[in-house]
């Protein structure tokens, strides 16, 4: 059962447009969700992150919004840029499994493509 | 440099042999993790460990062994039980609420 929904597996938007990336979640334990960005043969990395105490993060380009009623998450680019293209990552980490059993539950990824 | 270093960058199994993946980190993180991502799906977790001598299984730990004899150390084997081994496999350490990654290994069967 997947607990972590990305459910468009790719996104293509012009450079200098907005992208948004959408992502649910079924679990009402999550309690921190994270994006990472990840290209190809290589690891994912940290993007931004996300408090279930919070609705808004920003961090330069990267918008991330949360919406817990829903459990539905997105993550705003503005403006995207051609280098933004790549593989987007929502992860969430579970309440319960904080100190020794910290684990985080990540979604299928979308391939976002930015055109120049 | 500080970071997580995973060695080989490719590996190939054979029929029936085990194999193992390094994973090695200079961050001084207690938590370290493995993840499998098959092309057009998530990372799954396979195994985890807190502080060393101590490990759990993730979500698909099947045919997969680890240890963590010391803190810098995680390496993953993957057993001839595993029948579907072919993957890139992630490794990863924590600090704080966040996974910091190694660039991967990516194992294929001859």
């Amino acid at each position: 059962d997947q607990q972590v929904k990305q459910n468009s597996p790719s996104l293509s938007v012009q450079e200098g447009r907005i992208s948004i990336l959408n992502c649910d979640y079924t679990n009402s334990m999550f309690d921190y969700f994270l994006w990472y960005k990840k290209y190809p043969a290589e690891g994912p990395t940290f993007l931004i992150s996300i408090s279930s105490i919070k609705d808004k993060n920003e961090d330069g380009r990267f918008t991330v919004f949360l919406n817990k009623s829903a459990k539905h998450l997105s993550l705003h680019i503005v403006p995207s840029q051609p280098g933004d293209s790549a593989v987007y990552f929502c992860a969430a980490r579970n309440s319960g499994s904080g100190g020794s059993n910290y684990k985080l539950t990540f979604g299928k990824g979308t391939l976002l493509t930015v055109n120049p | 440099d500080g970071g997580i270093t995973q060695s080989p960058k490719y590996l190939f199994r054979k029929e029936g042999q085990n194999v193992t993946l390094s994973c090695e980190q200079n961050l001084n993180h207690d938590a370290m993790y493995w993840y499998r991502q098959d092309p057009g799906q998530g990372l799954r977790l396979i195994y985890y460990s807190q502080i060393v001598n101590d490990f759990q299984k993730g979500d698909i730990a099947e045919g997969y062994s680890v240890s963590r004899e010391k803190k810098e150390s995680f390496p993953l084997t993957v057993t001839s039980a595993q029948k579907n081994p072919t993957a890139f496999y992630l490794c990863a350490s924590r600090w704080g609420e966040k996974l910091f990654f190694g660039s991967g290994t990516q194992l294929s069967v001859l």
